[in-house]
């Protein structure tokens, strides 16, 4: 899997949209780009992921760049219930040998 | 949610002992993993399973063990429990093949592990 970085933390209102970035500089042209999201004391919960175009689904929004390197976890309205670790993946396949490498993630916080 | 349930979820133990954890899926799933999760570190992979009696080590996996003879369930075994694996542990499990990656891997609650 490819590194990522993404922001320690992020803090965003509640109602608003939340943009969460996160770069892939070494990411190779079969890695798709994965969000999870883990709420506190749960297990990791599958968001979004993509290839190269945009994507949409009932949770959230995926955004990346042209060139493939970052790409952008978009909330559209966060809720309270938003609040959690979220990580970004870049990997060939959602499971299979490799399974999913996880890094630190970003620690949303929605303030009221 | 997907049907996956891990067992305990919380426990105890003395260091030296033998532990075993469960998880079981409803979902009839090829893929079965075990990762834990410690403060500082995103979730590292511990053992996976392609499929019934076959299995493979993952990123940390000394000082483990792992079975699966059912395809809806796979054991952790901690040999001879040391305070370095009290952790967090959780199961997922996916569809995804080799080359497959229109899928997504689901995690289980977790089983917080506590060596003494």
């Amino acid at each position: 899997d490819a590194k990522t970085t993404q922001p320690n933390s992020m803090e965003s209102n509640e109602e608003e949209p939340v943009h969460l970035p996160c770069n892939h500089s070494t990411i190779s042209g079969t890695d798709y780009i994965h969000w999870y999201r883990q709420l506190p004391s749960q297990g990791p919960e599958y968001v979004i992921h993509g290839l190269t175009s945009n994507v949409n689904n009932r949770m959230a929004s995926l955004a990346i760049a042209e060139d493939r390197k970052s790409s952008t976890l978009i909330l559209h309205r966060a809720t309270l219930r938003d609040a959690a670790v979220y990580y970004c993946i870049a990997s060939y396949s959602g499971g299979g040998a490799d399974g999913l490498t996880f890094g630190k993630g970003t620690h949303l916080i929605i303030q009221p | 949610d997907a049907g996956i349930t891990q067992s305990p979820r919380h426990k105890v133990t003395e260091t030296g002992t033998p532990v075993t954890l469960r998880c079981h899926q409803t979902e009839n799933h090829r893929y079965m993993y075990w990762y834990r999760q410690d403060p500082g570190h995103g979730l590292r992979l511990i053992h996976y399973s392609y499929g019934v009696k076959d299995t493979d080590k993952g990123e940390v996996s000394d000082g483990y063990s792992v079975s699966r003879s059912k395809t809806e369930d796979f054991l952790l075994t901690l040999e001879s429990a040391t305070s370095s694996q009290t952790s967090v542990y959780f199961c997922a499990i996916s569809e995804s093949e080799g080359g497959t990656v229109n899928t997504e891997a689901f995690f289980g609650q977790g089983t917080r592990l506590t060596v003494v």
